[in-house]
């Protein structure tokens, strides 16, 4: 079955340290991978999808199919990046969503 | 651009009455929408996907006549809890897919969710 693990429910970090939050998936085919993020009394939103390689707020991820991982990644945290964060996987020729459990990413001053 | 309502933001309501919520897209035509289920500290769990014009498809587990889905237009979809219990509370959240060729290139647009609390 399609699954997308996070394995750490918080991580805690100091301003200015790396910070890497975890993503494994399950799944057979060709999946697409994205990584959601919550602030605060907002909604949730869209962070980056693999296939856009690219890089926001200073955030990085790399699908990496041979360990089924989309880490997401930035190297100096700042104390805005407190969230809640949800990898998600797309699987192919489908628009549903499968959410990873969240991380909740706490950056501390 | 791409903003999805969801009203209300919270209900309260007695044990056996039937609560709707609306999903609404206010600047483009959404052919799907899909509803999710989030309990608290878990993760949003897909409920249904809704078409418009058609039936919504339901996730395995999710029974159909308990959680009616209607997207009687390209802008609104509802999704009402029928004879709702305590089980039911839970943290409802809409989605709305914008418009376009291929599944990757419409990402997915959330509303705030509706907070559901049943006494």
């Amino acid at each position: 079955a399609q699954r997308v693990t996070q394995p750490e429910k918080l991580l805690s970090v100091f301003k200015g340290a790396p910070v890497e939050l975890k993503c494994n998936y399950s799944y057979s085919g060709s999946p697409e991978l994205f990584w959601y993020v919550q602030y605060s009394r907002q909604r949730l939103q869209l962070l980056l999808r693999h296939i856009s390689r690219e890089s926001i707020k200073g955030f990085t991820a790399d699908l990496n199919k041979g360990e089924t991982s989309f880490h997401l990644k930035k190297p100096f945290a700042q104390e805005e990046d407190s969230a809640m964060y949800y990898c998600a996987l797309r699987m192919d020729s489908s628009y549903k969503l499968i959410f990873g459990s969240g991380t909740r990413l706490l950056v501390r001053p | 651009g791409a903003v999805v309502s969801q009203h209300p933001s919270w209900v309260i309501c007695k044990s056996g009455t039937s609560v709707k919520i609306e999903c609404r897209s206010l600047d483009f035509q959404a052919t799907t929408m899909f509803w999710y289920r989030q309990f608290p500290k878990q993760s949003l769990m897909l409920m249904a996907t809704s078409n418009e014009g058609s039936k919504a498809t339901y996730e395995q587990g999710v029974e159909k006549d308990k959680f009616l889905i209607n997207h009687a237009s390209l802008t609104l979809s509802t999704l009402t809890v029928t004879s709702a219990h305590p089980e039911d509370s839970s943290f409802y959240i809409c989605s709305a897919r914008t418009p376009g060729q291929g599944y990757s290139n419409q990402p997915q647009h959330f509303g705030d969710g509706t907070r559901l609390s049943i006494l």
